[in-house]
């Protein structure tokens, strides 16, 4: 089955303590991105990669990383969380960017 | 960068009328606009997209209208259904094609 899977689900941390959010397609999609959906907000793009080895910014980067070792595999680190990334995050990825985005279930993380 | 304005924020309908959301875009080198729905606790899903190139699109009982020159684009669906309750999001590239912003979402609900 096609899909695009994102771990955690649900994460509750503190202030400072590093995180990865694990994003993997089984599409074999070139292309693959962040977004951070947050109320009357819409989602908002962190970063996205054409291809392995390949990234850049989006509208929101500051307090993030990514890295594309693998195609299939994009993961969003955040190595010292802050209140204001409590969010819905999700992964996405695409054939031919920016067409059809297969978006991943979402990690929903809070930050205290 | 591109920003997507859209209205209204929340929408409800009787079952059976029409719905029209709309959307605003600032950068006029912006070439694909996407819609995605999302189901309460769901992921976003594509539901109809159209192209710089092409004024309108329909698929069943949705459609999408381009209007280039002034910079909008929306959203209509005929007979509403209760199954038609979700957030919609509005969304437009940018001109290489590698990054989506997104309007605000509109919440609809279909009363029966």
């Amino acid at each position: 089955e096609a899909q695009v899977t994102q771990n955690p689900r649900y994460l509750i941390t503190v202030t400072g303590k590093k995180l990865t959010v694990t994003c993997s397609q089984n599409m074999n999609h070139e292309y693959m991105s962040w977004y951070r959906q947050d109320p009357g907000l819409g989602l908002r793009q962190i970063y996205y990669s054409m291809n392995v080895e390949v990234t850049d910014k989006g509208d929101v980067p500051e307090g993030y990383k990514v890295s594309r070792k693998e195609k299939r595999n994009f993961p969003l680190i955040l190595e010292s969380p802050s209140p204001n990334q409590t969010s819905l995050y999700f992964c996405a990825s695409s054939l031919n960017p920016p067409l059809e985005q297969y978006f991943g279930p979402g990690t929903r993380l809070t930050v205290t | 960068g591109e920003n997507v304005e859209q209205h209204p924020s929340t929408l409800s309908v009787q079952e059976g009328d029409s719905a029209v959301i709309k959307c605003t875009y600032s950068d006029s080198a912006s070439n694909y606009f996407p819609w995605y729905k999302q189901e309460l606790g769901k992921r976003p899903q594509l539901i109809i997209d159209i192209r710089s190139n092409v004024g309108e699109k329909k698929d069943q009982r949705i459609a999408v209208t381009l209007n280039k020159t002034a910079k909008h684009f929306s959203l209509h669906i005929t007979e509403t259904q209760p199954e038609d309750s979700a957030v919609y999001f509005c969304a437009a590239s940018n001109n290489a094609g590698n990054m989506l912003t997104f309007g605000g979402g509109t919440r609809l609900m279909v009363k029966p």
